[in-house]
């Protein structure tokens, strides 16, 4: 099994449609992040949680929220998706350090298409 | 602003055409620089981390480097396997975030 799992891989889903991007790992890291990759424009950060009770915007939030279940779960919604939102999305994590020697371990990613 | 910046965009050698990628960076107290390989539709892979200005590692036909304002990521004698985006990402200050560049298309023709 992958270290950090994300469902669904593909997705479409209609204008205003409410929509949950799911995240789970078992490397056992305390800090979770939720990127955008959009092309010509790089890996864009959500948002990330350093533990259960400490959730933090990144730089693009606007119009997604998450929601860390547990320490090893971590879920981004948005609430009435539009098409500017259509991106491969990616779940990573790493240990409490912040990234140690190995960076970030990454999920293999959530092809979303919003019509 | 922090920021990283990678070039060329595109990169096409042939297979045994030794090249190198740049990304040069911005930030403010650097802990890290990061080299992921990315395959298409999946998520990108952990190739290096550098620390400090000096610094070398190498893995199979890639070796990275760092100076004060720039890393390289050294391809020797390519392979078509080595085709892949790569990507740089910086952490920097007390957040401990990545910030990634926007990364390197590389075709290896056989």
């Amino acid at each position: 099994d992958a270290d950090v799992t994300q469902t669904p891989r593909n997705r479409i889903t209609k204008t205003g449609k409410r929509i949950m991007l799911e995240c789970s790992q078992t490397k056992g890291h305390d800090r979770m992040y939720w990127y955008r990759q959009d092309p010509g424009l790089g890996l864009r950060l959500i948002y990330y949680s350093f533990d259960v009770k400490d959730i933090n915007k990144g730089e693009i939030s606007d119009g997604y929220s998450v929601s860390r279940q547990a320490q090893a779960k971590f879920s981004l919604s948005l609430e009435s998706a539009i098409p500017n939102q259509t991106a491969l999305y990616f779940c990573a994590t790493s240990d409490t350090t912040g990234t140690g020697d190995y960076g970030y371990t990454f999920g293999s990613g959530t092809r979303l298409t919003v019509v | 602003e922090d920021q990283v910046t990678q070039s060329p965009e595109a990169l096409r050698l042939q297979e045994g055409e030794s090249s190198s990628l740049n990304c040069s960076y911005t930030v403010s107290g650097l802990r890290g620089l990061f080299w992921y390989r990315q395959d298409p539709g999946k998520g990108p892979e952990f190739l290096f981390t550098l620390y400090s200005a000096g610094e070398e590692k190498e893995k199979e036909r890639l070796k990275a480097t760092l100076t004060k304002k720039e890393s390289f990521l050294h391809i020797t004698a390519p392979k078509p396997e080595d085709s892949a985006t790569y990507l740089c990402a910086v952490q920097a200050g007390a957040t401990n975030k990545l910030i990634f560049g926007t990364g390197t298309l590389l075709a290896v023709q056989p």
